[in-house]
């Protein structure tokens, strides 16, 4: 059974940089594409961008100046960092698997990352 | 980028009654397309893709239909733990991008 956690610090300060990490387990991190996914409160869901055959990336145009993520395959989990924060980026962050092209079949629990003085 | 437009916002329907959700894309996207359905403090889970086919474990009473610009999301008949919203997700163009979602709830 797949399973994917998410973990980070907690609250970010403005103009900061937030970062998440995504342990996978029951699945080999170097055998498909993984992504991260956030969703505003009470709002709808954005794709961030994936991370496939153990490095190459794919970024949402609207955040890519912003985002990296990375891969640890010894630690079979991946990472994620967005700098400059605004209250914008206030969100539920899901970390998940993607498969058959761009469906996302396995998903984290999501963590809420408040950007906040 | 290509926006999805689900309609209605709101769905008001009765258990045992059939829902219909509608997606449309803002440029054809083939039959790249996904439907997932999110609780309250849960992520989404998905329920189709390629349009058309059902996830593994999906009930047989989630159907989903439709190709090039117009989809839809058919629940033949609503079971108590169907009232949810529901989000369309296009996967023929990056970046992947998904509607605003239908929320069906009870009446």
């Amino acid at each position: 059974q797949v399973q994917l956690q998410e973990s980070g610090p907690g609250p970010v300060k403005p103009s900061e940089t937030l970062s998440l990490t995504c342990n996978v387990s029951g699945d080999s991190i170097s055998s498909y594409y993984w992504s991260w996914i956030r969703q505003p409160p009470g709002r709808g869901l954005e794709w961030i961008g994936y991370l496939y055959n153990s490095g190459s990336t794919n970024y949402n145009p609207s955040l890519k100046s912003r985002v990296t993520i990375s891969v640890d395959t010894s630690k079979n989990q991946f990472s994620l960092r967005l700098s400059s924060v605004t209250a914008a980026d206030t969100a539920v962050y899901y970390c998940a698997r993607q498969n058959r092209g761009g469906i996302f079949d396995y998903w984290g629990q999501g963590t809420l990352v408040t950007v906040s003085s | 980028e290509t926006v999805l437009t689900q309609s209605p916002g709101t769905l008001s329907l009765s258990p045992g009654e059939r829902a219909t959700l509608s997606c449309r894309a803002s440029q054809t996207v083939s039959s790249y397309l996904a439907w997932y359905q999110q609780k309250p403090g849960q992520a989404p889970r998905l329920l189709i893709y390629a349009a058309s086919s059902r996830a593994t474990g999906i009930p047989d009473r989630f159907s989903g239909s439709g190709s090039g610009t117009d989809f839809t999301l058919t629940v033949s008949r609503l079971e108590p733990e169907d009232f949810a919203v529901y989000y369309c997700q296009q996967y023929g163009y990056s970046p992947w991008t998904f509607g605003q979602g239908t929320k069906v709830e009870v009446k």
